[in-house]
């Protein structure tokens, strides 16, 4: 079954700093996708990066990126120079197949919250 | 507009009303999603529609009834709701890609509809 594990319920990080959001998945599809997408408390689920399986770069959108280990099935996605609008929900998703669908299979979520 | 919008953004209704939640996506998509998400639990997918057609119903309760009218437009139909079906009701949208090219089929979301069902 296809699963998306985010270890860590919460994570403090100061301003201007980097912080590593953890993100492991379990498939047996030989090809997928993996994405990261922000969550404010005003509620809408923003898309901030994309990871293909058969990439051989980590994904990079300005200050994110996807530190990407195929082998040990793990999708961390990392935040450089950590700004106080970062403060959010952070959800790891994968594409995937559920039965004859696809379906993006969501984990449980970060919360990061960043102090001046 | 750009994106995805969803109205009404916040919504209170009694168990014994009707109501509505609309989305409406300006990207030119063709795959359409509604999503519930609870307090402390996983985003669920609840419905989703390629070409206006559903090819998706996630074991959702009769109460909830989706609409496509066409491909920019989804509606959700609400009625005899429980206190908790209360939850944020996520709109999405992408391309619809299919074959090789799915992984990479991206979700657009709308900003949500907070429900509150007294």
């Amino acid at each position: 079954a296809q699963k998306i594990t985010q270890t860590q319920p919460g994570m403090f990080v100061q301003e201007k700093e980097a912080v590593t959001l953890d993100c492991t998945y379990d498939t047996s599809d030989q090809s997928y996708g993996l994405f990261w997408y922000k969550q404010p408390s005003s509620g809408e689920m923003i898309f901030l990066i994309y990871q293909g399986s058969y990439d051989e770069q980590n994904a990079t959108e300005g200050r994110y990126s996807l530190n990407f280990q195929k082998a040990r099935k793990s999708a961390n996605l990392v935040i450089s120079a950590s700004q106080l609008g970062d403060s959010a929900m952070y959800f790891c998703a994968m594409r995937g197949r559920s039965g004859n669908t696809d379906k993006l299979i969501f984990g449980t979520g970060t919360r990061l919250q960043v102090f001046p | 507009e750009t994106g995805v919008t969803q109205t009404p953004r916040h919504l209170v209704m009694g168990m014994t009303n009707k109501k509505s939640l609309k989305c409406e996506q300006h990207l030119g998509h063709n795959a359409m999603y509604w999503y519930k998400q609870s307090a402390k639990k996983p985003l669920e997918l609840m419905f989703v529609y390629n070409f206006k057609e559903q090819t998706e119903n996630n074991s959702v309760p009769s109460r909830f009834s989706p609409e496509c009218p066409n491909s920019s437009h989804l509606f959700l139909h609400l009625h005899t709701l429980q206190p908790e079906d209360s939850a944020l009701y996520l709109c999405a949208s992408s391309q619809g890609l299919a074959g090789p090219e799915r992984e990479t089929d991206t979700q657009y979301f709308g900003p949500g509809t907070r429900l509150t069902v007294l």
